[in-house]
Parts: C-alpha cells; sequence; structure tokens
C-alpha cells in the first residue's frame, strides 16, 4: 500500500549538533522526494528534494541521502539553529501519474540554544 | 517560485452549514491540484486529488460527497465542505504542480476551519 514511514516523532538537539530523520517508502516506483519544514500553523515549505537518480543531494547546512534499494531517504541537518525549530515532513509520490505525494508522520525539531 | 493562494485563511461555522474553501494558482496553471487535511500535532493527510474538467480522485474513507471539489478551470480549484460538524474542524491545505510530472509541490496558506 501507500505508506511513508518516519521516525523519531521527536528529536531535541543542543544548539549547534546535527540532526537526522529518516523516512522508508513502500512504492519502488517512488522517483523524487521531499523533505518539507512546517512551522505551526503555517504552510509547509519545500527545502530539500532529491530525485532516484542520485543518491545525495546538499545545500549549505542541509543534505538528503537516498538508499533506492533499501527504499530509505535521510534528512541530515549540521551545525542546528533554534530557527530549525519546526516540524518535518518527509513525503514520496505514488499513484503513477499523478504522483499524489503521501507524507510521513511528521518529527517535531527542536533546538535548544 | 510558484505561487498558490488559499481562502478563506480562517473560517468558523456553526454546526449544518456548509464552507467553501478555495485554491488559485496565480502564476502557473494547474491541471492537478491536491487537497489536504491536517489535525494537530498530525501529518497532512490527502484527501483528493481535483483534476481540471473532470471529476476529484478522492481517498479511501473520504466522503465525496460531504467534502465537493471542483476545478473548473486550470487556476482555480474549490473544495466545499457539506453539513459540517465539528469533527470536520481542521487545517485544510491545497497544493499544486507547476508543470507537469514529478516535481515540487507548492502549497496554500491553508484554511483553518472551526465548526461549532
Amino acid at each position: 500500500g501507500e505508506n511513508v514511514e518516519q521516525h523519531p516523532s521527536t528529536l531535541s538537539v543542543q544548539e549547534g549538533d546535527s540532526a537526522v530523520i529518516k523516512c522508508t517508502y513502500s512504492d519502488s516506483a517512488s522517483n523524487y522526494f521531499p523533505w518539507y519544514k512546517q512551522e505551526l500553523g503555517k504552510r509547509p515549505q519545500l527545502i530539500i528534494d532529491i530525485r532516484s537518480n542520485v543518491g545525495e543531494k546538499k545545500d549549505q547546512r542541509i543534505a538528503v541521502t537516498l538508499n533506492k534499494t533499501a527504499k530509505h531517504f535521510s534528512l541530515h541537518i549540521t551545525e542546528t539553529q533554534p530557527e530549525d525549530s519546526a516540524v518535518y515532513f518527509c513525503a514520496a509520490p505514488f499513484g503513477g501519474a499523478t504522483n499524489k505525494l503521501i507524507f510521513g508522520t511528521g518529527t517535531l525539531l527542536a533546538v535548544q540554544p | 517560485g510558484a505561487v498558490v493562494s488559499q481562502h478563506p485563511s480562517r473560517v468558523i461555522c456553526k454546526s449544518g452549514t456548509s464552507v467553501k474553501i478555495e485554491c488559485r494558482s496565480l502564476d502557473f496553471q494547474a491541471t492537478t491540484m491536491f487537497w489536504y487535511r491536517q489535525f494537530p500535532k498530525q501529518s497532512l493527510m490527502l484527501m483528493a486529488t481535483s483534476n481540471e474538467g473532470s471529476k476529484a480522485t478522492y481517498e479511501q474513507g473520504v466522503e465525496k460527497d460531504k467534502f465537493l471539489i471542483n476545478h473548473a478551470s486550470l487556476t482555480l480549484s474549490t473544495l466545499t465542505v457539506t453539513s459540517a460538524h465539528p469533527e470536520d474542524s481542521s487545517f485544510y491545505i491545497c497544493s499544486a504542480k507547476a508543470g507537469g510530472g514529478t516535481g515540487e509541490l507548492f502549497f496554500g496558506e491553508g484554511s483553518r476551519l472551526t465548526v461549532l
């Protein structure tokens, strides 16, 4: 079925430490994997995405890795800052041509100053 | 980047009434839009895929007669919550893709519905 699992559900780190969030997906045909950041009461904002033809992508302090064989992908945030505190969602497409995005359960990241 | 606008941002209504939420793609055409629902401290749950000029495709467990979706133009999709009940209170968010195939999903601002 259409399933995206995300761990952990909550993550607390000290400012400057790294944070890692992991997701697994069920559809081997999925080929696009975005990560969203959502602040309270706001819309989700895309922070990074990766396509299935690469294994890693980096954008400053944020990186995403993809293991298609194992069907999992991870978000890595280095040198965390208090403003990184938010809920993070992974997502994966299902449904062939429509490519509807199914979201993971979310991770509440708290960066302690 | 592409802009998706959603209106109203907040709405309060009485039980039994209907509420319409609009989702517009402002600078691109969207043949497909998606409607999500988000309860407090939970994830975004896909409700339906809105297809321009045809019927929406609803996810399992979503009542199509309760959540009416209309996608009459390439820039506008509407979600009508009919005969609203307190359990329908939620954050409803629309989204759309700019361009075909797999691509970035752009979200509206969301609409917080409170049913009294």
